[in-house]
């Protein structure tokens, strides 16, 4: 089935640095991306939609200038962390849908996660 | 507003059979799905109904019924490695997912 990864899995960085977390889709194309935000014990926050050539849709709520999403090409979107605090530490997590595989199951295949801890 | 709600936490016996309740009040339906989390990791994909009625995969089942904005995920033969929490999502009129919390299940030899 289709693989997206995430990199890095962990990260530790201290308050006021940026960190950059990258979603690939290995073996299909995904014009759309999602990017997740999970806190202990509670659901996935959607936090933007990354669409591959354009600017990112943002959820209310979310930081653009914050959180940095970049979707060079149809097989990369980037999420940048600006100027961390220990606030911004959590899950992230990024999806993309596979549409090869039929726009009617519309199913989502994640990337590992990525677990961000800000000192 | 939008909702989902399913229960906080299950405990069950290995190798009995749960069902994981979930009910939703969304701005339009395109599909319900089921995904399992482990703790720490990313959610994996168990299900999807578009319609009515009960769609098995193995030990998992799930059924949906959308007049009553409601499905469930029916797991069998229940394994230690099932315990996991089990998060309900419906795709709403604008094709977006919204999540519920997810329910917490808890396997005891």
């Amino acid at each position: 089935g289709a693989v997206v990864s995430q990199h890095p899995s962990w990260v530790i960085c201290k308050s006021g640095t940026s960190v950059k977390i990258e979603c690939r889709s290995l073996d299909f194309q995904a014009t759309t991306m999602f990017w997740y935000r999970q806190f202990p014990k509670q659901s996935l926050m959607l936090m933007a939609t990354s669409n591959e050539g354009s600017k990112a849709t943002y959820e209310q709520g979310v930081e653009k200038d914050k959180f940095l999403i970049n979707h060079a090409s149809l097989t990369l979107s980037t999420l940048t962390v600006t100027s961390a605090h220990p606030e911004d530490s959590s899950f992230y997590i990024c999806s993309a849908r596979d549409l090869s595989g039929g726009e009617h199951t519309g199913e989502l295949f994640f990337g590992e996660g990525s677990r961000l801890t800000v000192l | 507003g939008q909702n989902i709600d399913q229960p906080t936490e299950m405990t069950a016996t290995e190798g009995a059979i749960v069902q994981i309740n979930c009910t939703y009040q969304t701005s339009g339906f395109n599909g319900l799905f089921w995904y399992q989390q482990h703790a720490g990791e990313a959610p994996t994909f168990l299900s999807y109904n578009v319609l009515d009625g009960l769609e098995e995969k193995g030990r998992f089942s799930s059924f949906l019924s959308r007049s009553k904005g409601y499905s469930y995920l029916l797991l069998k033969e229940l394994q230690m490695k099932d315990s996991a929490s089990y998060l309900c999502a419906v795709k709403d009129s604008n094709y977006q997912l919204i999540w519920g919390a997810g329910t917490k299940l808890i396997i005891k030899p």
